[in-house]
């Protein structure tokens, strides 16, 4: 069945720091892939989205790029901020007939950005 | 903030009673999803509802059941409660049946 993989955290930078939170991805068909993130005390909330392969998904200086070849779709940000701390969770819907759009997730990863 | 309502914000109860949770998507989505975040779990899809009808059903407890009402709201009705169901109770909706996921603010429930 379908289910996504990414790293164990927590993980914790300095402000200004380069962050990569790994996520790896196993489907039927071609999935679509998300990452959302969770603030202490809050809902979920999308960060960013990618639909097809080789697209690349962005917002907020975050970015990830879905990779067939790899079935990966690591977040990335080149420079992150205290405000970035919270958990990050990679996300895949199936996109093919039998799929009711419901989301699959892996078990999400704490950041925490220290001054 | 999403337009995803849910009640109450924390709920908090015996094991062996019974607790409604309540969800108001947002105006024009006809989709709702419920999913549960527990620590050893993770985020988990419950079920699916899509213009009053079920559409889906992930991992849920025979104990647990849903629907959604000619308003488009929803219900989750968790039942013989015990203390492994104590989590966090999201619920999401969507325009479509495949759209775009926008998630409430969750009920924290306890079962003590």
């Amino acid at each position: 069945g379908n289910s996504v993989t990414q790293m164990e955290g927590p993980v914790t930078l300095s402000e200004e720091a380069f962050l990569t939170i790994n996520c790896t991805y196993t489907a039927t068909g071609y999935p679509s892939l998300f990452w959302y993130v969770q603030y202490p005390g809050e809902g979920l909330q999308l960060l960013l989205k990618a639909t097809k392969a080789d697209d690349k998904g962005s917002n907020k200086g975050f970015e990830a790029t879905y990779r067939k070849e790899t079935t990966s779709f690591h977040l990335e940000k080149g420079s992150v901020q205290v405000s970035d701390s919270a958990v990050y969770f990679c996300a895949l819907r199936g996109d093919y007939g039998g799929s009711q759009g419901n989301l699959i997730f892996g078990k999400g990863t704490k950041l925490s950005v220290k001054p | 903030d999403s337009g995803v309502t849910q009640t109450p914000k924390h709920l908090i109860t015996a094991t062996g009673q019974r607790v409604t949770l309540r969800c108001s998507p947002r105006s024009g989505d006809l989709s709702v999803y419920w999913y549960q975040q527990s620590l050893d779990q993770g985020l988990q899809f419950l079920i699916q509802y899509y213009n009053g009808e079920e559409r889906a059903k992930g991992n849920i407890l025979e104990r647990f059941s849903a629907q959604q009402f000619p308003d488009l709201h929803s219900e989750l009705n968790l039942s013989s409660l015990e203390l492994g169901d104590s989590a966090l109770y999201f619920c999401a909706s969507s325009v479509e049946l495949r759209g775009e996921q926008f998630f409430g603010p969750g009920t924290r429930l306890t079962v003590l």
